[in-house]
């Protein structure tokens, strides 16, 4: 059973360069979550697809922010701009579809840490 | 914004004592999950309890959730250093979005 994969485990970049994160959820989960964790917190969100469609934005994904889940399978985050602030552990998390029991449960990835110079 | 808040932020204890960290939430949830994170790494789930449940066993561990109080506590019992860890508790309100706390770092001395 392959659990969540993320690519890069790790980024550095300059400061107004666009980055570019993969998400491959666990295969059979149509929910995907994208979160942002800061040192020394607990992670935020900041969305989530059923299949294809974003359903939820989180005020804190600015306009320089775009995520995408095209075929309903793997994910992607973008972006563009960098800045320092954005310096943090991006995590994804997959869970299969609300409502059937004992589904609640979020399965994360190893996250992608980027830091902006 | 943070929904939850871990109590105590930090926690150290010698192997074999019991580990209890406790979290409170402000508004109603769907479920209250718990999570641990080794330093740097992706969480790993730990336990789920909902919100019509009281009190949930899995292994050492050993949960409960008060939703007239907007409190829950995970219980470590007879702890190991390979526990050394983060510990979030995250609500979940109908649709799915997990909001965590800031975590209580537990470290278990051998």
């Amino acid at each position: 059973d392959t659990g969540v994969s993320q690519d890069p485990r790790h980024k550095i970049t300059k400061r107004g360069q666009n980055v570019t994160f993969r998400c491959d959820p666990i295969s059979e989960h149509n929910r995907l979550y994208w979160y942002r964790q800061t040192l020394g917190q607990g992670p935020e969100f900041l969305t989530y697809f059923q299949n294809e469609a974003q359903l939820e934005k989180s005020r804190l994904l600015s306009d320089r922010f775009s995520a995408e889940r095209p075929k309903g399978s793997f994910s992607t985050l973008e972006i563009q701009r960098t800045e320092q602030g954005d310096s943090a552990m991006y995590l994804c998390a997959s869970s299969p579809t609300l409502g059937l029991a004992g589904t609640d449960t979020q399965y994360f990835g190893p996250g992608t840490r980027l830091t902006v110079l | 914004s943070q929904q939850g808040e871990e109590d105590p932020q930090a926690l150290s204890i010698q192997e074999g004592e019991n580990a209890t960290m406790n979290c409170s939430y402000k508004t109603s949830i769907n479920n209250l999950q718990w999570y641990r994170q080794n330093s740097g790494r992706g969480l790993v789930h730990l336990i789920l309890i909902r919100s019509n449940e009281r009190e949930k066993h899995s292994g050492r561990l050993r949960v409960t959730l008060d939703t007239s109080k907007k409190s829950s506590s995970l219980l470590i019992t007879a702890s190991r250093a390979a526990d050394t860890a983060s510990y979030f508790c995250a609500t979940d309100r109908r649709g799915g979005k997990l909001i965590f706390g800031q975590g209580t770092e537990l470290s278990v001395k051998p």
